[in-house]
């Protein structure tokens, strides 16, 4: 059974860092390009970042370029998301999810709240 | 940046009904487009894929048309699980959603 799971959430005040986790098991991970996708309190989704398989292409929405980094370790079946300069805006449920290119975010995690506040 | 804009924001239907909801892009996504299903507290649920592929185990009910700019999911005839947030997701370049459809009952 493919299973996503986030850690790493929490209270953090602005200018703060937080490193996220997705622990992924049930599917040959290194196979798989794999995202982050947040969602503001009340709020629509947002894409924030995708990584290919073997790390060789990184995206990132404009709203966190330059502030967050996605990395993965394939050894360790593993995602992360390094966020820094955190500001308020950047509260959010972080969901980690598998890209099935062509077909769409097929697995999702059941998110980790990250909320940004002094 | 491709933006997806979706109509309605809010639909009242009641079971049994025939629901439409519209998704466009701001420029040509092919057929780059996926809709998903979110419950409250829950992660989005994959439906459609390649605008009008069903993902496996989702019932056929559900149906994704259109390619370009315009797309829409229709739901067959709304069922009590349904009621529910669906957002469209385009991946034609990079990825954006859609503001999201709330279906509420009416």
């Amino acid at each position: 059974e493919v299973q996503l799971v986030e850690s790493g959430g929490g209270l953090v005040k602005p200018g703060g860092s937080l490193r996220l986790s997705c622990a992924a098991s049930g599917f040959t991970f290194s196979s798989y390009s794999m995202n982050w996708v947040r969602q503001a309190p009340g709020k629509g989704l947002e894409w924030v970042s995708s990584i290919s398989s073997s790390s060789s292409y990184i995206y990132y929405a404009d709203s966190v370029k330059g502030r967050f980094t996605i990395s993965r370790d394939n050894a360790k079946n593993s995602l992360y998301l390094q966020m820094n300069s955190l500001r308020a805006e950047d509260t959010a449920v972080y969901y980690c999810a598998r890209d099935v290119s062509p077909t769409g975010f097929d697995y999702w995690g059941q998110g980790t709240l990250v909320t940004v506040s002094s | 940046d491709i933006q997806m804009t979706q109509s309605p924001s809010t639909l009242s239907a009641s079971v049994g009904d025939r629901v439409t909801i519209t998704c466009r892009a701001s420029q040509s996504i092919s057929s780059w487009l996926a809709w998903y299903q979110q419950k409250p507290g829950k992660a989005p649920k994959l439906l459609i894929y390649k605008a009008s592929s069903l993902e496996s185990g989702v019932p056929s009910r559900f149906s994704g048309s259109g390619s370009g700019t315009e797309f829409t999911l229709t739901i067959s005839s709304l069922q009590p699980d349904d009621f529910a947030t669906y957002y469209c997701q385009q991946y034609n370049s990079l990825w954006t959603f859609g503001q999201g459809t709330k279906v509420e009952i009416k």
